[in-house]
């Protein structure tokens, strides 16, 4: 079955205590990203890969960083995490064609965080 | 600044009816818009996507309609089913080389029965 995983799915953590997201997808795809959800603001791009060692920041990449040393895999590092940073995280990944953007992502279930 | 804007937080039909969701967007370079659909506690769900070439696109029972004149798109259930309900969010992608999605802030769709 074709998916985007990701874990963990919910995730209690305390401010300043390292933390990863792990995003998975067995699709081949190139493209990968995340985004985090928040009341009021929809969901927000906060980095993205268009391949493997080839990343790049999106709207929101403040406290974050990843990685992209496998196709398949796009970790999201907290290094020092925040109060702020207590939300709604979604990894996507689609195909890459190119200029032509004509397909469409596929997301993982969430990654519901909270830091106190 | 939203690029990308749904100015209805939510909207409540009945079952068999019509259901019509409606986006507006600014940015005249976007070339390709799509609909997911999201549901508590799952991730978004592709639904269907038109290209800026077109100006509907159809997929059974959901129809996307794009007024490019008036960077206007809607998406539009027909008939609508209580397993409709859900958040739907409107989503555009410039061309180049991000393959970022710019999402509305989704209308919840309650479809009564």
């Amino acid at each position: 079955e074709a998916q985007v995983t990701q874990n963990p799915r919910y995730l209690i953590t305390v401010t300043g205590k390292k933390l990863t997201v792990t995003c998975s997808q067995n699709m081949n795809h190139e493209y990968m990203s995340w985004y985090r959800q928040d009341p009021g603001l929809g969901l927000r791009q906060i980095y993205y890969s268009m391949n493997v060692e080839v990343t790049d920041k999106g709207d929101v990449p403040e406290g974050y960083k990843v990685s992209r040393k496998e196709k398949r895999n796009f970790p999201l590092i907290l290094e020092s995490p925040s109060p702020n940073q207590t939300s709604l995280y979604f990894c996507a990944s689609s195909l890459w064609r190119g200029l032509s953007a004509n397909t469409e992502a596929f997301f993982g279930q969430g990654t519901r965080l909270t830091v106190v | 600044d939203q690029q990308v804007k749904q100015n209805s937080p939510s909207l409540s039909v009945q079952e068999g009816r019509i259901s019509i969701l409606n986006c507006d967007y600014t940015n005249s370079m976007f070339d390709y818009f799509l609909w997911y659909k999201k549901y508590p506690a799952e991730g978004p769900t592709f639904l269907i996507s038109i290209s800026s070439i077109k100006d509907k696109n159809e997929d059974g029972r959901f129809t996307v309609f794009l007024n490019k004149s008036a960077k206007h798109l809607s998406l539009h259930i027909v008939p609508s089913q209580p397993g409709d309900s859900a958040v739907y969010f409107c989503a555009a992608i410039l061309g180049g080389s991000n393959y970022k999605l710019t999402f509305g802030k989704g209308t919840l769709l309650t479809v009564n029965p």
